[in-house]
């Protein structure tokens, strides 16, 4: 089946830097992916919607400016976290399909744990 | 958006034995599909089943099966024969059958088994 990948699986940076996490459609084109942050315990919230070629979506109170979403490709979308903070410490998922509109198949990525030191 | 709510926080369940986890959702839309999920310690989201909100019919797929009210706006989801494999959190999805493909996740239910 299809397979979305994440990269990198766990990151530690420190506090002000900026990075970066991947989301890949390894065996088809993804016109749209999803970024959901997780804190411990807690639900997948929506950040975000990638729109391959336009920009993203954000969900209201989302900071667009800190959490850049780039979607340059069908099968790549990447979320930058600029100027990261302690408080951005969580888990992000990003799902994609490989059609834009329901009663498909959504596949999610395996997830990305971020540090914030 | 959409509201889902799982009101269980926490359920445990003896081995072999079956349990239900609650779900209700609140939409003004009548086309949609609903979802469980589970997330196990790796956090890799696995889905467990599917329900359109068009078929009456509830879903099911092995062990676990679904009570779907369309009027009540429920979807509970029976684990029968409950294996040590099972315990997880589990999600209750909710996405629109129109506008797009984001889900709605409710706030889980951690579920213990015990041996």
């Amino acid at each position: 089946g299809a397979v979305v990948s994440q990269h990198p699986s766990r990151v530690i940076c420190k506090s002000g830097t900026s990075v970066k996490i991947e989301c890949r459609s390894l065996d088809f084109q993804a016109t749209t992916m999803f970024w959901y942050r997780q804190f411990p315990k807690k639900s997948l919230m929506l950040m975000a919607t990638s729109n391959e070629g336009s920009k993203a979506t954000y969900e209201q109170g989302v900071e667009k400016d800190k959490f850049l979403i780039n979607h340059a490709s069908l099968t790549l979308s990447t979320l930058t976290v600029t100027s990261a903070h302690p408080e951005d410490s969580s888990f992000y998922i990003c799902s994609a399909s490989d059609r834009p509109i329901s009663g498909n198949t959504i596949y999610f990525g395996e997830g990305s744990w971020l540090t914030v030191v | 958006a959409q509201t889902v709510t799982q009101s269980q926080p926490e359920m445990s369940v003896q081995e072999a034995e079956t349990v239900t986890l609650s779900c209700t959702y609140d939409t003004s839309e009548s086309d949609y599909y609903l979802f469980w999920y589970k997330q196990p310690p790796s956090r890799q989201m696995i889905l467990v089943i599917r329900q359109e909100a068009y078929k009456q019919q509830n879903a099911t797929e092995n062990r676990f099966s679904v009570n779907f009210q369309k009027a009540a706006k429920s979807f509970s989801l029976k684990i029968s024969d409950s294996q040590l494999g099972d315990a997880a959190m589990y999600f209750c999805a909710y996405r629109s059958a129109n506008t797009g493909n984001q889900f709605y996740f409710g706030t889980g239910t951690s579920l213990t088994v015990i041996p």
